[in-house]
């Protein structure tokens, strides 16, 4: 059974980092690209960034475009969000998704619950 | 703004056929398969439909989805009121250096 956990979300002050993680477990985590999503409160759903299988490519959303930086631990079955320079309209519920293959372009198909970050002073 | 163009709402009555439209352009739709989401109340977003018309297991057959050109649509026929939720259509956009585009949601409400 596929399952993400995310961890690390939080308040934290305009300007600040914060890092997001997400624990995989139930599929082989290497041959599948991942992806955030966020859904600030009463909105809708926001992608955030993308990275593949591999870790070799990465694609992200205009808003977070050198703020935020996503990686991955594959030894660790891990996908990771650094988030600096946060801002008030950041806030919002971030989740990990999987996405259907190994490559960025195949869309999230199971998704984790969500971390909740708040950023404000 | 969202890139992909849904109704903010929707609504029918059990039994009844509802649709979902969701319009985009030739560098996202018109170029890439579409997925759509349910997400339920307070609960996160689940694959209801992948690649315009595929089926993950378990969802039942009620759902329905398709693509034509620019555009894509949800059909859920015999609805029930635990259809009542927010749905998203979502496609890989070419434009720039690639993106994924989420349309802005539509809230379906079972009468």
């Amino acid at each position: 059974e596929v399952q993400l956990v995310e961890s690390g979300g939080g308040l934290v002050q305009p300007g600040g980092s914060l890092r997001l993680s997400c624990a995989a477990s139930g599929f082989t985590f290497s041959s599948y690209a991942m992806s955030w999503v966020r859904q600030a409160p009463g909105k809708g759903l926001e992608w955030v960034s993308a990275i593949s299988g591999s870790g070799g490519s990465t694609y992200y959303a205009d808003s977070v475009k050198g703020r935020f930086t996503i990686s991955r631990d594959n030894s660790k079955n891990t996908l990771y969000l650094q988030m600096n320079s946060l801002r008030a309209e950041d806030t919002a519920v971030y989740y990990c998704a999987k996405g259907g293959n190994g490559y960025c372009s195949s869309g999230p198909d199971y998704w984790g619950q969500g971390t909740l970050v708040t950023v404000s002073s | 703004q969202s890139v992909l163009t849904q109704p903010p709402s929707a609504s029918g009555t059990p039994g009844q056929r509802v649709t979902i439209s969701c319009s985009g352009s030739s560098s996202n739709i018109g170029s890439n398969t579409v997925n759509w989401y349910q997400q339920l109340p307070g609960t996160a977003p689940k694959l209801l439909i992948y690649s315009n018309n595929q089926r993950p297991s378990g969802v039942p057959d009620r759902f329905s989805g398709s693509k034509s050109g620019t555009s894509a649509s949800l059909a859920i026929s015999g609805l029930q009121s635990e259809d009542e939720a927010d749905y998203y259509c979502a496609a890989w956009d070419d434009s720039l250096n690639g993106s994924w585009v989420f349309g802005g949601g539509t809230k379906l409400t079972v009468l």
